[in-house]
C-alpha cells in the first residue's frame, strides 16, 4: 500500500487561506469518503482535525475545512494564524481493514 | 480527558523482540477499537495495525504482517504490540490511537521510541 501523495510544504501569511492536497488512488481515497486529517506540532502527538472528508470533531476551529473530489482530498485552512504552523497528514481507509497515510505537508506561516 | 500512555520502547538488536504497551484511562476501553501507528523521526505517519473492541479481529500492514501481533487486555485497559524479528527499518516512534466512528483516530498517545540497531 503506497502512501498518499501530499506536497512536502506549503506556506502562507497570517490571515490568508491555504489548501493542502492529498492524492490517492481508486483503491483508497477514490473508493471511500473516509478521509481524515491530522495536525502535528513538533514533538507532539497528532491531533484529529477533519473526518469524513469535511466534518470537524468537537472543539476544532471552523477555520479548518475539508473536501474530496475523485482520488484527491483537500484540507483548507482559512485565516491563517501562527499557531497553525505544523505538519499536516491525510489518511484514508484503504479497504480490507487497512489504512494509508499521506507523506505529510509542512505548513509555514510567514 | 482521554489518556493513552505508551511504554516499552527502547534499544534492541536486529532480530530481537520487544513488547509495547498502551495504558488507557478516562474512557471505556473495552468499547473501542484501537490502532498502532508509527513514525520514523522526521518522517511521516504509517499505519501498522488495528484490533476490534473484544480482540477477536485484527489487521496489519504488509510491512509487519507475520512479525508483529496486536492484542489487548480489557480487564487491564491495556493495548499491546508484540514485535518480533525486528529490523532496522522498524526504528520509529510508535503511537497507539483510539478509533472514532470506525475509520478515524481521535485520541493519540505521546508515543514510545523503538530503536533497532546493532
Amino acid at each position: 500500500q503506497s502512501a498518499l501523495t501530499q506536497p512536502a510544504s506549503v506556506s502562507g501569511s497570517p490571515g490568508q487561506s491555504i489548501t493542502i492536497s492529498c492524492t490517492g488512488t481508486s483503491s483508497d481515497v477514490g473508493s471511500y469518503n473516509l478521509v481524515s486529517w491530522y495536525q502535528q506540532h513538533p514533538g507532539k502527538a497528532p491531533k484529529f482535525i477533519i473526518y469524513g472528508g469535511g466534518k470537524r470533531p468537537s472543539g476544532v476551529s471552523n477555520r479548518f475545512s475539508g473536501s474530496k473530489s475523485g482520488n484527491t482530498a483537500s484540507l483548507t485552512i482559512s485565516g491563517l494564524q501562527a499557531e497553525d504552523e505544523a505538519d499536516y497528514y491525510c489518511c484514508s481507509y484503504a479497504g480490507s481493514s487497512t489504512w494509508v497515510f499521506g507523506g505529510g505537508t509542512k505548513l509555514t506561516v510567514l | 480527558e482521554v489518556q493513552l500512555v505508551e511504554s516499552g520502547g527502547g534499544f534492541v538488536q536486529p532480530g530481537g523482540s520487544l513488547r509495547l504497551s498502551c495504558a488507557a484511562s478516562e474512557f471505556t476501553f473495552s468499547s473501542y477499537w484501537m490502532h498502532w501507528v508509527r513514525q520514523v523521526p522526521g518522517k511521516g505517519l504509517v499505519w501498522i495495525s488495528r484490533i476490534n473492541s473484544d480482540g477477536s479481529t485484527t489487521s496489519y500492514a504488509d510491512s509487519v504482517k507475520g512479525r508483529f501481533t496486536i492484542s489487548r487486555d480489557n480487564a487491564k485497559n491495556t493495548l499491546y504490540l508484540q514485535m518480533n524479528s525486528l529490523r532496522a527499518e522498524d526504528t520509529a516512534v510508535y503511537y497507539c490511537a483510539r478509533v472514532f466512528a470506525v475509520y478515524y483516530f481521535d485520541y493519540w498517545g505521546q508515543g514510545t521510541l523503538v530503536t533497532v540497531s546493532s
